[in-house]
C-alpha cells in the first residue's frame, strides 16, 4: 500500500534562511509526486509535481523539488524564505495507471521568523 | 474564474442532524473527490467519483454519502451526524488521468456538538 511520511510537524526558520521539508513514500514503483501549499483557512494550491524525467523540478513561489529514487524522498526546498512563505505543506503520491487518487502526508507546519 | 467552489463555508451541527455539503467546479473535470482535514493526520479521501455516474468509497466512506449529480457538482451527505465527524471538509477536481493534479475548494469548517 503506498503512504507517504513527513518526519517534521513543525519548523520554524528566520526569514531569508534556506528550507527543506522532508518527504519519503512508499511505493512498489516510481509514483507520481506532487508538492502542495494551503495558507490558512485556505484550500491546497498546487507548488510543483514530478511525473518523470529530470528529477529536480520547479515549482511556484520559488520551490524546488528533487526526486531520489534510492531513497524514496521527494524533499521541497527553497533557497531564501519569505515570510509569506509560512503556511502548512503537505506531500502527495498518486499511483501510476488507474484512477487519479492521491494519498497525502500530514502536513509540515512551517513557521518564519523575521 | 472559480475553479472549486464549496457552500457553506462554516457550519455548526447538533449530534444526529443531517446534513449536504455543496461542491461544484467550473474546469470540466471528469473527477471530483471529498477530503476530511483532522490535525496531524493531512488529508483523507471519503469517497471520490472518477466519472459522471460513477461513485467510489475511499479510505473512510462510512458515516458519509455522496450524490455526483452531474458533471459540474458533487454533493456529501451526513445522516446523521456525530462529534467523530467534526472536521475540515475538501472537495477537490481532477482530470481523470491519474498524473493530473488536483484543484482544490476552500474548505467547510463542520463542527457538530
Amino acid at each position: 500500500a503506498q503512504s507517504v511520511t513527513q518526519p517534521d510537524i513543525h519548523i520554524t526558520v528566520s526569514e531569508g534562511a534556506s528550507l527543506e521539508l522532508r518527504c519519503n513514500y512508499s511505493y512498489g514503483a516510481t509514483p507520481y509526486l506532487f508538492w502542495y501549499v494551503q495558507s490558512p483557512g485556505q484550500g491546497l494550491q498546487l507548488l510543483l509535481k514530478y511525473f518523470s524525467g529530470d528529477t529536480l523540478v520547479q515549482g511556484i513561489k520559488g520551490f524546488e523539488a528533487e526526486f531520489k529514487r534510492s531513497q524514496s524522498s521527494f524533499n521541497l526546498r527553497k533557497p531564501s524564505v519569505h515570510w509569506s512563505d509560512a503556511a502548512e505543506y503537505f506531500c502527495a503520491v498518486g499511483a501510476r495507471g488507474g484512477y487519479n487518487k492521491l494519498i497525502f502526508g500530514a502536513g509540515t507546519r512551517l513557521a518564519v521568523h523575521p | 474564474n472559480a475553479g472549486v467552489t464549496q457552500t457553506p463555508k462554516f457550519q455548526v451541527l447538533k449530534t444526529g442532524q443531517s446534513m449536504t455539503l455543496q461542491c461544484a467546479q467550473d474546469m470540466n473535470h471528469n473527477s471530483m473527490y471529498w477530503y476530511r482535514q483532522d490535525p496531524g493526520m493531512g488529508l483523507r479521501l471519503i469517497y471520490y467519483s472518477a466519472s459522471e455516474g460513477t461513485t467510489d468509497k475511499g479510505e473512510v466512506p462510512n458515516g458519509y454519502n455522496v450524490s455526483r449529480l452531474n458533471k459540474r457538482e458533487f454533493s456529501l451527505r451526513l445522516e446523521s451526524a456525530a462529534p467523530s465527524q467534526t472536521s475540515v471538509y475538501f472537495c477537490a477536481s481532477s482530470e481523470l488521468r491519474s498524473n493530473q493534479p488536483q484543484h482544490f475548494g476552500d474548505g467547510t469548517r463542520l463542527s457538530i456538538l
